[in-house]
């Protein structure tokens, strides 16, 4: 079964900081990868995605991920945060048949401090 | 064009009372799911549909819990009786057809059983 880490349940930051969220992820074969970002009251919005191909996927909103097969990982990246990048982040796991059943990780809070 | 919408946007209602939460999916989606979203638990898969018909409801908690779809564009998520700790953020999501695709998040209907 999948199954999905994030270790850091909140982290703060100051705006113009760098941004690395880490994510491991458990799955048997090849991964179907994504994170999403959920603002106060809002929905899900999906930042990015990982199917195969290229390792180093980017996002909206200036955010990039990288997956690493060798430590099962998808750590989300931002160079320089923004005060209205405050939210929580879920990492997510999928099935290879299909982005069905997706499994999510407990989110990361993310304060900005200015 | 429309995402997923859900209605009511919040609903506050007594124990024993039923509770129906309704899902509009992106037209042309053809699978959906229900997700319930709490502070213990995180995100769970409630139940999700391919073409209208459940495929998988071992999400759902208990009996009281029910969900239909009974066309493309509709689908309903029920509780019968609520209790207070069905109390949560439930989302629906739908997702198009095709393996390399991400679900897509309706606001949420935040659920009060007092």
């Amino acid at each position: 079964a999948q199954s999905v880490t994030q270790p850091d349940i909140h982290i703060t930051v100051s705006e113009g900081a760098s941004l690395e969220l880490r994510c491991n992820y458990s799955y048997g074969a090849t991964p179907y990868l994504f994170w999403y970002v959920q603002s106060p009251g809002q929905g899900l919005q999906l930042l990015l995605k990982y199917f195969s191909g290229d390792t180093l996927v980017q996002g909206i909103k200036g955010f990039e991920a990288e997956f690493k097969r060798s430590q099962s990982s998808f750590n989300l990246r931002k160079p320089s945060v923004h005060w209205s990048d405050a939210a929580e982040y879920f990492c997510a796991v999928g099935a290879i048949q299909g982005a069905q059943k997706l499994v999510f990780g407990q989110g990361t809070r993310l304060t900005i401090n200015p | 064009d429309a995402g997923v919408i859900q209605s009511p946007r919040h609903e506050v209602t007594e124990m024993g009372q039923e509770v129906t939460l309704r899902c509009k999916p992106i037209s042309g989606h053809n699978s959906l799911f229900w997700y319930r979203q709490t502070m213990m638990r995180g995100l769970e898969l409630l139940i999700y549909f391919n073409n209208n018909v459940p495929i998988d409801d071992s999400g759902m908690p208990e009996d009281r819990f029910s969900a239909k779809m009974p066309n493309a564009s509709f689908s309903t998520l029920k509780i019968q009786p609520s209790e207070p700790r069905d109390s949560a953020v439930y989302f629906c999501a739908s997702l198009p057809s095709g393996s390399n695709q991400p679900q897509h998040f309706g606001d949420g209907t935040r659920l009060s059983i007092l």
